[in-house]
């Protein structure tokens, strides 16, 4: 079983389009995050959620807003895509405490035409 | 401002030649240091993480220290299933444990029969 599992893998739209990646993981974990990693394979933090707040890197524009509609999902909606945007997009979770490791899912390519 | 910077960006090794990467940190307060690896068109893949200077961790071919400003992944006789990039993370106090990853660029190790 896909522990963090993302969906689609690969997502190819037009600028100005709006966009939703989803997310879910079965790890009972209360803390989602989404990172972006760009063409130089740099990744960078853009959110991280759990029940009680929502914490947003403040570089992130606001077109990117992140929804939890329960503890096992964090979708990334993407408004008026522009092709700066086209990079990968992970999502990832960890159970807050001492550790705090996060495991991360596989992905999605973003193109933006 | 917290960064993170990896060195070699780029290793090429013969199977079986032990070598090392570099992870150097400007934290304002570490919270915990984490190993990762990745390979092409997969999300990272959690191999170790420490919290406090002299810690250690091994698994396998992998050994990782930590000293008050860097640490170092040493591979040992490594195979050539062992190319990928290995990036390094921080996570800081305060960050209530919800806060993302800061994440340095990676070495992206290659490792010849």
């Amino acid at each position: 079983d896909t522990a963090v599992s993302q969906t689609p893998k690969y997502l190819v739209t037009q600028m100005g389009n709006d966009k939703s990646i989803k997310c879910e993981q079965n790890l009972g974990h209360d803390t989602m995050y989404w990172y972006k990693q760009d063409s130089k394979k740099f990744l960078k933090i853009m959110f991280s959620y759990n029940n009680k707040e929502l914490i947003i890197n403040e570089t992130v524009p606001n077109r990117f807003s992140p929804k939890s509609p329960d503890k096992a999902h964090l979708n990334l909606h993407i408004n008026s895509l522009e092709l700066g945007d086209s990079a990968v997009y992970f999502c990832a979770s960890s159970q807050m405490g001492t550790k705090n490791i996060q495991y991360f899912g596989a992905g999605t390519r973003l193109s933006v035409l | 401002e917290d960064q993170v910077t990896q060195s070699p960006e780029a290793l090429r090794l013969q199977e079986g030649e032990s070598s090392s990467l570099n992870c150097s940190y400007t934290v304002s307060g570490l919270r915990g240091l984490f190993w990762y690896r990745q390979d092409p068109g997969k999300g990272p893949e959690f191999l170790f993480t420490l919290y406090s200077a002299g810690e250690e961790k091994e698994k396998e071919r992998l050994k990782a220290t930590l000293t008050k400003k860097e640490s170092f992944l040493h591979i040992t006789a490594p195979k050539p299933e062992d190319s990928a990039t290995y990036l390094c993370a921080v996570q800081v106090d305060p960050g209530g444990g919800a806060d993302g990853l800061t994440f340095g660029k990676g070495t992206h190790l290659i490792i010849q029969p």
